[in-house]
C-alpha cells in the first residue's frame, strides 16, 4: 500500500518537552515538507528538504528542528522553544513528474500541548 | 515575501446552488494549484494551471487563472453534499518546488 505515513495520529505532550513526530514515505519522491495548520489559517511551511541530507527552512522554522537521514523519512522535532505548539501537522512529498508538481500529504498528526 | 489572499473565508451555500472562490497574490505566480480538504482530513490536490489565462474543467468544478497570473478562481457549479470542505489555492513563485497556501475556503452545503 503506497503512500505517506504519520503516526501518531494524536499527540499530547506537556509544555516543556520536545516531541517528534514520524513521517514515512514509499513514493520514491525526493522532496519532502513539513507544514503546520491552525484554524481557519492556511497551511504554513516549517521546513521542506528536496534531497537526503540536505534540508532548508521555510517561514515559520523557529523552535522546530528536522533530520533527513534517509529518503523515506523526514522527522520534525518540536522543541521546547516552539511557543505555540499545539497545531495540526503535515507532511508532504513532491511528485514533480509531467510538469505537474503535486504535492501529497498524510493523514497528519494532531498535537496537543498543555 | 509572497502572499496568497483567499476569500471568502468561510461559504455556506444550499445545496444545488453554486459556490465561488477567489485567489490574489502579491506577486506573479509560475502555476497555481487548488487542493481540497475533507473535515477532518488532509489536503487533496485537485489541479494545476500554469499557462495566463487559463480555464480548466473537472465535471462541476471551473478553475481559473488570471491574465497577470495572480489570481485565480475555483467555480463549483450546483453543489452537493460531497463538496463540502475547505478549498485551498497554493501558488509558486520563482521555485515551482515551493508552495504559499491562500487561508482556504470553507464550504458549507446544507442539504
Amino acid at each position: 500500500d503506497g503512500g505517506i505515513t504519520q503516526s501518531p495520529k494524536y499527540l499530547f505532550r506537556k509544555e516543556g518537552q520536545n516531541v517528534t513526530l514520524s513521517c514515512e514515505q514509499n513514493l520514491n519522491h525526493d522532496a519532502m515538507y513539513w507544514y503546520r495548520q491552525d484554524p481557519g489559517q492556511g497551511l504554513r511551511l516549517i521546513y521542506y528538504s528536496q534531497i537526503v541530507n540536505d534540508f532548508q527552512k521555510g517561514d515559520i522554522a523557529e523552535g522546530y528542528s528536522v533530520s533527513r537521514e534517509k529518503k523515506e523519512s523526514f522527522p520534525l522535532t518540536v522543541t521546547s522553544a516552539q511557543k505555540n505548539p499545539t497545531a495540526f501537522y503535515l507532511c508532504a512529498t513532491l511528485d514533480p513528474g509531467f510538469g505537474t508538481y503535486e504535492q501529497y500529504f498524510g493523514p497528519g498528526t494532531r498535537l496537543t500541548v498543555t | 515575501g509572497q502572499q496568497v489572499m483567499q476569500i471568502p473565508q468561510y461559504q455556506h451555500v444550499q445545496e444545488g446552488e453554486d459556490f465561488t472562490t477567489y485567489c490574489n497574490s502579491s506577486t506573479t505566480l509560475s502555476n497555481i494549484q487548488w487542493y481540497k480538504q475533507r473535515p477532518g482530513g488532509h489536503p487533496v490536490f485537485l489541479i494545476q494551471l500554469v499557462k495566463s489565462g487559463e480555464v480548466k474543467k473537472q465535471k462541476r468544478l471551473t478553475f481559473q487563472f488570471g491574465e497577470a497570473k495572480k489570481n485565480s478562481s475555483l467555480h463549483i457549479t450546483a453543489t452537493q453534499t460531497t463538496d463540502v470542505g475547505t478549498y485551498f489555492c497554493a501558488g509558486t513563485g520563482g521555485s515551482a518546488r515551493q508552495l504559499t497556501f491562500g487561508s482556504g475556503t470553507q464550504l458549507t452545503v446544507l442539504p
